[in-house]
């Protein structure tokens, strides 16, 4: 089974400013990676897949990148409703897994 | 607007069985695969099982398989994820979700979740 690590577990930032999240994987997943935003009570919304390709209604101020085990969620200007926590997703090789998400807080 | 919606969670005692149920509306429904995801309390998310729009392929994790059926019926707008032989480690809130794109293995559109509780 393919390991997600996020790191960190917790980043706090103020509005405005940018927060880079990672994802990293136990063994290439070469692309196959989706980025998802759960905020309190509600259901993950996809925000990436393909590690890159931007979901219907994501910012533009949200950017994916990597591939083979690194990749990146980066967020340029951060805004009250962007507190929530990130999880990653490989769908390389199944059974797909989820990293243990990233709880983003603005302050 | 895309649409699914879970039912058949509860509470159950260890050795039990129940019935998870997702109606999908607002798209084809038989154009996508769908998939249930569970999370866990304190340890996070899961891929269940997923079943492609036909049923041709039925996924199952390691821990589940041989306990849980996954099915659908195109022609109700449903899947179901059939549970036996529960688990206090089954204990989640159950979401099933539409494939993104039909056979992409992204999560596009999740529903609002199932409460299961596996306790004596």
């Amino acid at each position: 089974e393919i390991v997600m690590t996020q790191s960190p577990a917790t980043l706090s930032f103020s509005p405005g400013e940018r927060a880079i999240l990672s994802c990293r994987a136990s063994q290439s997943v070469s692309i196959y990676l989706a980025w998802y935003q759960q905020r309190p009570g509600q259901a993950p919304r996809l925000l990436f897949y393909e590690a890159s390709n931007r979901a219907t209604g994501t910012p533009g101020r949200f950017s994916g990148s990597g591939s083979g085990t690194d990749f990146t969620l980066t967020i340029s200007s951060l805004e009250p409703e962007d507190s929530a926590v990130y999880y990653c997703q490989q769908r390389s090789t199944w059974p797909y897994t989820f990293g243990q998400g990233t709880k983003l807080e603005i302050k | 607007e895309v649409q699914l919606v879970e039912s058949g969670g509860g509470l159950v005692q260890p050795g039990g069985s129940l019935r998870l149920s997702c109606v999908g509306s607002g798209f084809t429904f038989d154009d996508y695969a769908i998939h249930w995801v569970r999370h866990v309390p304190r340890k996070g998310l899961e891929w269940v099982s997923s079943i492609t729009w036909n049923s041709d392929t039925k996924l199952y994790v390691d821990s589940v398989k041989g306990r849980f059926t996954v099915s659908r019926d195109n022609a109700k707008n449903s899947v179901s994820l059939q549970m036996t032989s529960l688990r206090g480690e089954d204990t989640a809130l159950y979401y099933c979700v539409k494939d993104e794109t039909g056979m992409s293995y992204y999560l596009g559109n999740w529903g609002q979740g199932t409460l299961v509780t596996v306790s004596s």
